[in-house]
């Protein structure tokens, strides 16, 4: 059974610095490209970044461009959200999940990991 | 950027009901446009792909059509268990933008 196991969320304080994880099991993590998606409060789903499989490509929002930063370890079967200079704006839940090719482009979100919540506020 | 425009944002319907939520694409995208469902407080999961493949496990009350600009998700009879956001993608490049999502409730 394909499993994503998100955790690293937290209360943290405006301009500080978080690192997410999300742990991959059930399939070959390494053919497969990733993404992380956050859901503000009652908002919609905003997809964030996203990184080849093989790890040396990698996509971002706008809105985060700059402050966040994408990577895996694909010896742990590991996803990473290092996010830096956080703002009260990046308060959500955020999901990794799967995509269904190795490259995040023309491949879907196919399996979608439980979610971490992040909450910035002083 | 292609921005992708959902439609209604929200429907009440009784069940038995045929339901329809439409996207739209802001630039063509071929076929590359997939729906999420997310129950109230749950995980999304992918419901279609490829404008129009059912995901394995998903009802064949779900159907999905269109390409290019313009995506159809129908409910063909509204059942309790499918009151939910519905959510459209598109995969084609990044950003790989959702819409703004359909909650659909029962009426």
């Amino acid at each position: 059974e394909v499993r994503l196991l998100g955790s690293g969320g937290g209360l943290v304080q405006p301009g500080e610095s978080l690192r997410l994880s999300c742990a991959a099991s059930g399939f070959t993590f390494n053919n497969y490209a990733m993404s992380w998606v956050r859901q503000a409060p009652g908002k919609g789903l905003e997809w964030v970044s996203a990184i080849i499989g093989g790890g040396g490509n990698t996509n971002y929002a706008d809105s985060v461009k700059g402050r966040f930063t994408i990577s895996r370890d694909n010896s742990k079967g590991t996803l990473y959200l290092q996010i830096n200079s956080l703002r009260a704006e990046d308060t959500a839940v955020y999901y990794c999940a799967k995509h269904s090719g190795t490259y995040y482009m023309y491949s879907v979100l196919d399996v979608w990991g439980q979610g971490t919540t992040v909450t910035v506020s002083s | 950027d292609i921005q992708m425009t959902q439609s209604p944002s929200s429907l009440s319907a009784s069940v038995g009901d045929r339901v329809t939520i439409t996207c739209r694409a802001s630039q063509g995208i071929g076929n590359y446009l997939a729906w999420h469902q997310q129950k109230p407080g749950k995980v999304p999961k992918l419901l279609i792909y490829a404008a129009s493949t059912l995901q394995s496990g998903v009802p064949s009350r779900f159907s999905g059509s269109g390409s290019g600009t313009d995506f159809i998700l129908t409910i063909s009879s509204l059942q309790p268990e499918d009151v939910a956001t519905y959510y459209c993608q598109k995969y084609n490049s990044a950003p790989l933008a959702f819409g703004g999502g359909t909650k659909v409730e029962i009426k």
